[in-house]
Order: structure tokens, then sequence, then C-alpha cells
């Protein structure tokens, strides 16, 4: 497809769990963006990603979050011992370059944590 | 701290009316101010950007104009119908975010346009 695709759509786990969520940039997007939306608020930006460069962490809200990308390819968020706090829509944003090109979104993965 | 706020919260107007979302922003330090549409369960789709030197863009139905100055923006939206319900986020790029898209959004307004 010729959009950014996120993975899984939907997650639903429980307190204390890992979860891991995907996201498959526009082919040839040099700039990754992660996004957390919180139920009724605007966008918080988490982490920003810019070809080889060292990633821009300063959005991430605790060390139980991290995440990664492979070359300029396929992210992956990761949140380790979720709490209800964490549950929102993760949404996953790529752009040609970071020089303020507009971004293009993923659907997003709706987390729930019980 | 930039910090972007959207009035009202939610809408809701018959179709035909013409209406006006407002957005505000504390720091006129910025790139370019952008709003997007966001349906129930999707991404966000951008539908206009105005860069900090520019006084309006139009798209359509749609306009939506600057005021640097005073951190003001509106989105203008001719003749709704109900394909227009859905939220409408506003975002700033701070001039000092490191050079990039680091966009920092407003809370939304919900939209309902019902025939």
């Amino acid at each position: 497809g010729a959009g950014v695709s996120q993975s899984p759509s939907n997650k639903v786990t429980e307190k204390g769990k890992d979860v891991e969520l995907r996201c498959d940039p526009i082919s040839g997007h040099t700039a990754l963006y992660w996004y957390r939306q919180r139920l009724g608020q605007g966008l918080e930006f988490l982490i920003y990603f810019q070809g080889n460069s060292a990633p821009d962490k300063s959005g991430l809200p605790s060390d139980r979050f991290s995440a990664e990308r492979t070359g300029e390819s396929v992210s992956t968020l990761t949140i380790q011992r979720t709490q209800q706090e964490d549950s929102a829509v993760y949404l996953c944003a790529s752009s040609w370059d970071g020089k303020r090109q507009p971004q293009h979104f993923g659907d997003g993965t709706r987390l729930s944590i019980l | 701290k930039q910090e972007v706020t959207q009035i009202p919260a939610a809408l809701s107007v018959p179709e035909g009316e013409n209406l006006v979302l407002n957005c505000s922003f504390t720091d006129s330090a910025i790139y370019n101010l952008q709003w997007f549409r966001q349906d129930p369960g999707k991404g966000l789709t951008s539908l206009l950007l105005i860069q900090s030197s520019q006084r309006e863009q139009t798209s359509g139905r749609l306009n939506a104009s600057l005021d640097k100055s005073s951190g003001r923006s509106t989105l203008y939206i001719a003749a709704s119908q109900p394909g227009d319900s859905a939220t409408y986020l506003c975002a700033v790029t701070p001039m000092f975010s490191g050079g990039y898209n680091k966009l920092i959004f407003g809370a939304g307004t919900r939209l309902a346009v019902h025939p």
C-alpha cells in the first residue's frame, strides 16, 4: 500500500505486560514520528527518527518507553510493564525528511490496558 | 512552552451552515501551522498548511487564516455537509524544535453536521 501502515490496529493487554507496536512508513520517507493521543486530547510527540541520525527521544514519558528503527524502514515502539495510563491511541507518521515537510499519518494502534 | 488551544471543543450544526473553528497558540515563533482532519478510528489527514509568512490558504470549501503576531488561526468551512463531520486538529511547528516537524497539537474541535 501507499500509506503508513500500523499494526496491530487494536491491542488489549493486562497491566504489567510488555507491548510492541509496529509502524511501516511510506517507502522513501526518511523521517518517522511516533505520537500518543489520549482520549479527548491532542497528539503528544514521543520520538523522532531521521535517517541514520540519533533519534530525538525527548517526548518519551518514561524509561518504560523505547523505540527502534531499522535504517529507513520499519519502526517498533515498545512499552514495558504497561500501566493503565498508557491506554491511548499511538500514531505513527512519516515524511520525506525532517525539514518541515508534510507528515503522513497511519490509522494508529488503539492500546487498552486492563 | 508552546501551547495550542482550540475553541469550541465540540460543535453541532445543520447542513449548509458556514462555520468557523478557532485555534490559538502562545508563542508566535513558528515555522508553520497546519489544520488536520481526523475521522473516528483513523489517522490524521492534512487539510491546509500555512507557512509563517502567509496569511491564508484555501482548498475547496476550506479557508484557513493565520495571524502570527496575535497567535491565532481560523478554519472556515463553507456550506457544511454531513461528510464534514470529524475532529479538526490544529498544529504548529515551533521555530526552535530543531528544524524539523515536532508538531504541537491542540485538543481538537469535534464537528457534527446533521442533515
